[in-house]
């Protein structure tokens, strides 16, 4: 089946510097999600990405979706304590629209 | 964008027994998704749930061990039936929403 490779799985950095992770799939997606995760809460979106190309902004964090439509990166500047929290990546599914997630990437702020 | 209600946001059931789980949403959306996440893990897809139709389970899940009802357009539950210890896990529905897909809070559950 379909499966999404995320890397890192955790990324220890200090408060200020910027972070990057990437996600890449053998299958093409339509539509590339990232979203972040919190202790006892479900994933929440932070960007979406629907076009092969597509540069988006969300504050500080920017997503792109490959030209490929098999990879996506996010990038999160100017790092600080409540970004904290596992990142995951998603891509909707050709046939039904369900959505296929990456393994995470774990994310610690030193302050 | 939409707002998702799950409860119970957790438990602690017996082995044997059945826990259903329930998920509001405040739209009307035609597409709902169940998931688990176990410990540390990401999230792996149960089924999908449609209102009219009946629910479409991914591999490795079946309808006796997680059936899924979906009665009008905000609403679905899942239960999880005949629990075991290995059933310990998050559980969270989802919603395909204007704005993508939203998720609930996720139910913990354990089995003892």
């Amino acid at each position: 089946g379909q499966q999404l490779n995320q890397s890192p799985q955790s990324m220890f950095i200090q408060e200020g510097e910027d972070v990057s992770m990437n996600c890449t799939s053998s299958s093409i997606f339509n539509t590339w999600l990232w979203y972040k995760q919190e202790p006892g809460e479900g994933p929440v979106l932070l960007i979406a990405l629907y076009k092969a190309g597509e540069l988006t902004s969300n504050g500080r964090l920017t997503a792109q979706f490959g030209i490929t439509r098999k990879d996506s990166f996010l990038n999160i500047s100017a790092s600080i304590p409540s970004d904290v929290g596992i990142y995951f990546c998603a891509g909707q599914d050709n046939q039904g629209g369900k959505l296929i997630f990456g393994q995470g990437t774990e994310l610690s702020v030193k302050p | 964008s939409a707002v998702i209600s799950q409860k119970p946001s957790r438990d602690i059931c017996q082995r044997g027994t059945s826990l259903t789980i329930q998920c509001q949403v405040d739209s009307q959306v035609t597409m709902m998704f169940w998931y688990r996440q176990q410990p540390g893990q990401s999230l792996t897809l149960i089924a999908t749930a449609n209102q009219g139709s009946e629910a479409t389970y991914e591999s490795g899940f079946v309808i006796d061990k997680f059936p899924i009802s979906r009665p009008n357009l905000t609403f679905s539950t899942l239960t999880v039936s005949n629990m075991s210890p290995e059933d310990s896990s998050i559980y969270l529905c989802s919603a395909r929403t204007e704005g993508g897909y939203t998720f609930g809070s996720g139910t913990r559950l354990t089995v003892v």
